[in-house]
């Protein structure tokens, strides 16, 4: 089975940056993904690593080490648009699960003035 | 391509009722997911289609949970006998392939009275 950790709940200010930890343990894995979701609406893609090392998109970064179960997503220069929950996703590959993500419980990213 | 769409948006059914969601995927997406969300918490996996063919359903998936996807198009998720515990924010994706993203509708928001 997957068990995937981060935490509840940040804070931080407009402007600075913010690292979300992920802690993964899974019996197959075939990559990370990183969603970010507002209140009442639909996760939305923000990065995937598969291999170790840092992705960088923008304003939004992820990074993998598969050694140690282990992924942060990173968010400079915070905007109060960021203001969100981040869910950390493991994708299984076990025969015909295929795609199969496992979320962990989300963070909750506040962003203030 | 306006993305996945799911219909309807809201339902309230009266605890022991039957309700049944639609899920669109993008066109040219093969693969379909059903997860469930509850209040703080990240989706769970519920079922995954490959074309018209249900190749996985999770053990979360009790008897009155059933999915169908007839011709590789839309699918629909019918909930027989609903209980209160099934309430929660039903979400359903769809990607090309199995190394691609997942796309994720707006959910279904279903409230057991």
């Amino acid at each position: 089975g997957q068990n995937i950790d981060q935490p509840t709940e940040m804070t931080a200010t407009e402007g600075a940056i913010v690292q979300i930890n992920c802690t993964y343990q899974t019996s197959g894995f075939n990559g990370l993904f990183w969603y970010q979701q507002h209140a009442g609406e639909a996760p939305t893609f923000l990065s995937y690593n598969v291999l170790d090392g840092l992705e960088e998109k923008g304003r939004f970064s992820s990074f993998l080490s598969r050694s140690k179960g282990y992924s942060y997503l990173l968010l400079k220069e915070l905007q109060m648009k960021d203001s969100a929950s981040y869910l950390c996703a493991v994708r299984d590959y076990r025969g015909a699960a295929g795609n199969k993500l496992t979320f962990g419980g989300g963070t909750r990213v506040l962003v203030k003035p | 391509d306006t993305g996945v769409s799911q219909d309807p948006r809201h339902k309230i059914t009266k605890r022991g009722q039957n309700v049944t969601f639609r899920c669109d995927p993008i066109s040219e997406h093969n693969r379909l997911y059903w997860y469930r969300q509850t209040l703080g918490q990240g989706p769970e996996f519920l079922t995954y289609f490959q074309n018209e063919a249900q190749l996985e359903k999770s053990r979360l998936l009790s008897d009155r949970f059933s999915a169908e996807r007839p011709k590789g198009s839309f699918s629909t998720l019918e909930i027989q006998r609903t209980e209160q515990g099934d309430s929660a924010m039903y979400l359903c994706a769809s990607s090309e392939g199995t190394e691609q993203q997942q796309f994720f509708g707006p959910g279904t928001r279903l409230t057991v009275l």
